[in-house]
């Protein structure tokens, strides 16, 4: 079955604290791994289209990367702006997109 | 319009009651998704339209549900006889398919809240 984790659920960084976001995905053949930011209130905004293994994407201070297996969402140095459910998804063979529950991440000033 | 457009933003409800929930896609996007997102959950496939095909309707968790899209633009998502588990935050997206990877918009979505 088409699967997608991510973790952690929450994550509280200061101001400047880097780290990372995990998304794990199973699913028989990927077309695309994506990352969304959802703010409160609003729908999902569109980040980053990964296609394969090794690639990688950055827009800021936010770097996406991909493996057979997992993707990694890395935060350089956050400011609280930042603050945002971040959302995973894959789509496998059809156009169901698939989604995680997310990670709502909180930077303090 | 620039984005897409989903209206009510907040939609409050009695048990029972029947209720609509609109979405106007961005000009030209064929294909269009609805989406539920309920607290705590990820998103929850509900039904896709692409052009004038059949639409998906695999993910309508009953048949109290149900889904229209007009002329291949507008989309009207039905419910009715709400039930409390029906509370969620229902997003409508939309997309030009034409390639694998092919990234969604969505709109702010409708907060139903079913008493």
């Amino acid at each position: 079955e088409d699967q997608v984790t991510q973790s952690p659920e929450a994550l509280r960084l200061q101001e400047g604290e880097s780290s990372s976001l995990n998304c794990s995905y199973t699913v028989s053949g990927l077309r695309g791994l994506f990352w969304y930011r959802q703010d409160p209130g609003k729908g999902p905004e569109f980040l980053f289209t990964l296609y394969s293994a090794g690639e990688e994407k950055e827009k800021e201070r936010l770097k996406a990367t991909l493996t057979k297996k997992e993707s990694f969402l890395h935060i350089t140095a956050p400011k609280p702006e930042d603050s945002a459910t971040y959302l995973c998804a894959v789509q496998p063979p059809t156009y169901k997109y698939i989604f995680g529950t997310g990670t709502r991440l909180k930077v303090l000033a | 319009g620039a984005g897409v457009s989903q209206s009510p933003s907040n939609k409050v409800t009695e048990k029972g009651k029947d209720v609509e929930l609109r979405c106007d896609p961005i000009s030209g996007h064929t294909a269009l998704y609805w989406y539920r997102q309920s607290l705590g959950q990820g998103l929850e496939f509900l039904i896709y339209f692409q052009g004038n095909s059949a639409p998906d309707k695999s993910g309508l968790p009953s048949d109290r549900f149900s889904a229209e899209r007009t002329g291949g633009s507008v989309s009207t998502l039905t419910i009715q006889r709400t039930q409390q588990e029906d509370s969620a935050v229902y997003l409508c997206a939309s997309s030009s398919p034409g390639r694998a990877g092919e990234k969604l918009f969505f709109g702010s979505g409708t907060q139903l809240s079913v008493l």
